[in-house]
């Protein structure tokens, strides 16, 4: 069975930084790409990150480029998403989720998500 | 960047069609999935590549997608269809590539 297990959300003071996780299992981690998104309380959903299967490529929405960095350890089977300089508008759910062969079969597999609250 | 575009609700009575637009522009030319999201559940996919069905999905969803309009119809809505949508594509262009959501649909059945 895919599973996608996120950890390290919490609370965080404006201008901190966190790091978020994402443990996978059932699945041949590097054959995929992998993306992070995320859904501030009562909004829709944001993509905040892309990295490809061998870590090689990443993409970022201007909202968080230079300031948020994905990475990848495929020896973990691990998923990870530095973020710093974190403003109140980064408050939200944050979803990791496996994107299928390619972009063409959209993210078929998402996390429960973990909370990250940017809060003084 | 890449906008699409969603009515914020759509409402069915059970057993009914329900029908919710994404709107993009030129958007037939790319691969649009939808996305059901229970409260307090994360996303789940419910079509991908237009009109293709995960396993495990009803048949009473699909999709279609030309010029400026994709669709999900949702087929005898059921109780359990109550949920937000989110149509998706990914935008590849030589200045900006990456995923694109529209702002979702609230599904509820009357």
């Amino acid at each position: 069975e895919v599973q996608l297990l996120e950890s390290g959300g919490g609370l965080v003071q404006p201008g901190g930084s966190l790091r978020l996780s994402c443990a996978v299992s059932g699945f041949t981690f590097s054959d995929y790409a992998m993306s992070w998104v995320r859904q501030a309380p009562g909004k829709g959903l944001e993509w905040v990150s892309a990295i490809s299967g061998s870590g090689g490529s990443t993409f970022y929405p201007d909202s968080v480029k230079g300031r948020f960095t994905i990475s990848r350890d495929n020896s973990k089977n691990t998923l990870y998403l530095q973020m710093n300089t974190l403003r109140a508008d980064d408050t939200a759910v944050y979803y990791c989720a496996k994107t299928g062969r390619t972009s063409l079969y959209g993210l078929d597999v998402w996390g429960q998500g973990t909370t990250v609250t940017v809060s003084s | 960047s890449y906008v699409l575009t969603q009515p914020p609700s759509v409402s069915v009575a059970p057993g009914k069609t329900a029908r919710i637009t994404c709107g993009g522009s030129n958007i037939g030319s790319k691969s649009v999935h939808w996305y059901q999201q229970k409260p307090g559940q994360a996303p789940v996919l419910v079509i991908y590549y237009n009109s293709a069905r995960p396993s495990g999905i009803p048949e009473r969803f699909s999709g279609s997608n030309s010029g400026n309009t994709a669709t999900l119809t949702i087929s005898r809505v059921e109780a359990g269809d109550e949920a937000d949508y989110h149509c998706q594509v990914w935008d590849n262009n030589k200045d900006h590539s990456g995923w694109v959501f529209g702002g979702g649909t609230k599904l509820t059945v009357l």
